[in-house]
């Protein structure tokens, strides 16, 4: 199976930053990788889906890059509303997740 | 529109069984891939399998095969995700998920609010 590893697990930022969250395929999966957003106690969210196609009705502020082994996804200009952990996923069986980066205020 | 209804919150002792449901409504049952996904409490998420209510058609992630069972039922669009004999370590929240297919791009687009499952003697 592919492993799906994401860098950092844990990031503090402020409001109004700008942050980068990297996934690294253990193989070359060309573009298919998705990313969620979850906040507590709640489901998780799709905010880009192929690499780099937002979501329908996510903000413009999310954007994600990358193909072969390595992604990013790029929050600019953070609002308090994006403190969240983010996951990215494999978009072919078995849809392995990224272990989680926790996006948290400095 | 699109929604995704898991029953409600169980408690089970081990070794009991338990079936856990995804009710769907506003899109077509038959047409897409219903997945299942395990977050531990405090951990990330841990893709289970999926079922295709059409085709009746069922893939397990290697960790979970055998030791859950996915199914549907058709006629009340429903999914289900089931245990014969609950362990300790099945203690989760488990969520069900529709897997969107756009020109081969694939997703989980709609989730269901997700069902606690506690289990402890």
């Amino acid at each position: 199976d592919i492993q799906m590893t994401q860098s950092p697990s844990s990031l503090s930022a402020s409001v109004g930053d700008r942050v980068t969250i990297t996934c690294r395929a253990s193989q070359s999966i060309s573009r298919y990788i998705n990313w969620y957003q979850q906040k507590p106690g709640k489901a998780p969210n799709l905010l880009i889906y192929a690499a780099s196609s937002l979501q329908s009705g996510v903000p413009s502020r999310f954007s994600g890059s990358g193909s072969g082994t390595d992604f990013t996804l790029t929050i600019t200009s953070l609002q308090p509303e994006d403190f969240a952990t983010y996951y990215c996923q494999h978009s072919y069986s078995p849809f392995n997740f990224g272990q989680g980066t926790k996006l948290e205020i400095k | 529109e699109v929604q995704l209804v898991q029953s409600g919150a169980e408690v089970r002792k081990p070794g009991e069984s338990l079936k856990i449901s995804c009710k769907a409504s506003g899109y077509s049952f038959t047409n897409y891939w219903i997945g299942w996904v395990r977050q531990m409490p405090g951990k990330g998420l841990d893709w289970m399998g999926m079922m295709h209510p059409g085709e009746s058609d069922t893939r397990y992630s290697r960790s979970f095969q055998g030791q859950v069972t996915i199914s549907a039922d058709k006629s009340i669009s429903t999914a289900y995700l089931q245990w014969s004999s609950l362990k300790a370590s099945d203690t989760a929240v488990y969520y069900c998920a529709r897997r969107r297919n756009v020109f081969g791009e694939l997703a989980l687009d709609y989730w269901g609010q997700g069902t606690p499952v506690t289990v402890s003697s």
